[in-house]
Parts: C-alpha cells; structure tokens; sequence
C-alpha cells in the first residue's frame, strides 16, 4: 500500500531564510515521489518529481528534494523563502496505475 | 502551454438540487482523473478514466454522483441531489500515463462548490 504523511501542518519562516517541509512516504513498489504547489484557490503545479533516477532532484523556483531510501524519506527544500512561497504544499507517492496518493499538506507561511 | 480547463470555477447551489462540472483534459492525456478536496486537506481520488472506460471509481458515492467521459476527451462530473457536505474544491488532472511509466498529472484550476 503506498502512503504519505507529511510530519508539519505549517512552517512559518522569514523571508530569505531556508524552507524546509518534511515529507515521509510508504510503498509497495519501487516509488515514484513528487511535490505540489498549491495557491489559495488555485489547481496544483508540479515543482518536482523523482523516478528513480538521480536521488537529489531539483524543481521550479529553486525548490529540491532528496530521495532517501533508508529513511524512507523526500523532504523539500530552498535555501532562501520568497514571499511569492507561501501556499500550500503536497507531497505524493504513486502506483504503477499511476494513482496519486497526496499527503494532508503543509501550509507555508513566510515572514516579511 | 497546454492546460487542464474546468468550468465553472465556482458554483453556488442549494441542496437537493443538481450540479455539473466540465472537464477538458490536455489534448492527447488518455488518462483523465477527478478529484475532491475539501478545506485543509489533501485531494482525494473520485474516479479515474483511461480513455472513455472507468479505471477506478470505488471512492465515487454512486448513490447521488457520476462521470462520463463519452468520446474519451472531455469529461463531466454530476452531483444530483447536492448535500451540504459536499461543499468542496473539485479538481480535474489528466496524464499522459502509459503502463509502464510514471507519469506526473496536470491539474486544471478547479471548481469551488459552495452547497447551502
């Protein structure tokens, strides 16, 4: 069975500190792993994804994330918050049929 | 850049009455999904087509809601009777998913359903 669970419900930070959202995942398979970007009121946009290729993946708008098997983990980071950052963020693991299964989100405040 | 188009954004509607959403996926997405997300929380999963056949629509409440994607492009989603509960953000996404692969979803703006 594949899961998510994203560890924080909100991140606040300050404007040009890093950003951090922590994002752990169960699965059955070999997984693939992205992050979503969410604005109020807004469909959701694709700011990363891995596949099984390299471990260290990078997105739009400076965001990355680390795939990490042992810990069964695929945090988001940026080294610096802009204030166009603050939305709301989903992590999600798929199956083979290519069904999503979102975490419940981490709302990302930042700080001016 | 090719979208996933939704109409209409929002809809205000009082229960008991009937609601329809449109769906217009990527030209050339086999794979077209619909999606229910209710405030503070993640999407969920209604009904998923390859093509014009339904693929999973076991989390769909069939009793008062169903899909078609007819010709296998466009896709509409109808709630009839609308309860209070169903207040919520509807979203579409299609793919260009193949067996094989993994593939990401493009999502449409959604429609925001407001029953009173």
């Amino acid at each position: 069975a594949q899961s998510v669970t994203q560890l924080d419900s909100h991140v606040s930070v300050s404007e040009g500190t890093p950003v951090l959202l922590r994002c752990n995942y169960s699965s059955s398979y070999s997984p693939s792993l992205f992050w979503y970007v969410q604005h109020p009121n807004k469909g959701l946009q694709l700011l990363l994804k891995y596949t099984s290729a390299a471990t260290l993946v990078k997105g739009i708008n400076g965001f990355e994330a680390e795939f990490k098997k042992s810990e069964t983990s695929f945090h988001l980071t940026k080294p610096s918050a802009h204030m166009s950052d603050a939305a709301e963020y989903f992590c999600v693991v798929s199956d083979p049929g290519n069904q999503f299964y979102f975490g419940t989100g981490t709302s990302l405040t930042v700080i001016p | 850049e090719a979208e996933v188009a939704q109409s209409p954004r929002y809809k205000i509607t009082e229960k008991s009455q009937a609601v329809a959403f449109w769906c217009d996926p990527i030209s050339g997405h086999a794979t077209l999904y619909w999606y229910r997300q209710i405030l503070g929380q993640g999407p969920e999963l209604l009904v998923q087509f390859q093509d014009e056949s339904v693929v999973d629509d076991s989390q769909l409440p069939k009793d008062r809601f169903s899909a078609e994607r007819l010709k296998g492009v466009d896709s509409t989603l109808k709630i009839q009777p609308a309860e209070l509960g169903d207040s919520a953000m509807y979203l579409c996404a299609s793919s260009n998913h193949r067996v094989s692969d993994y593939n990401e979803q493009f999502f449409g703006p959604g429609t925001r359903l407001t029953v009173l």
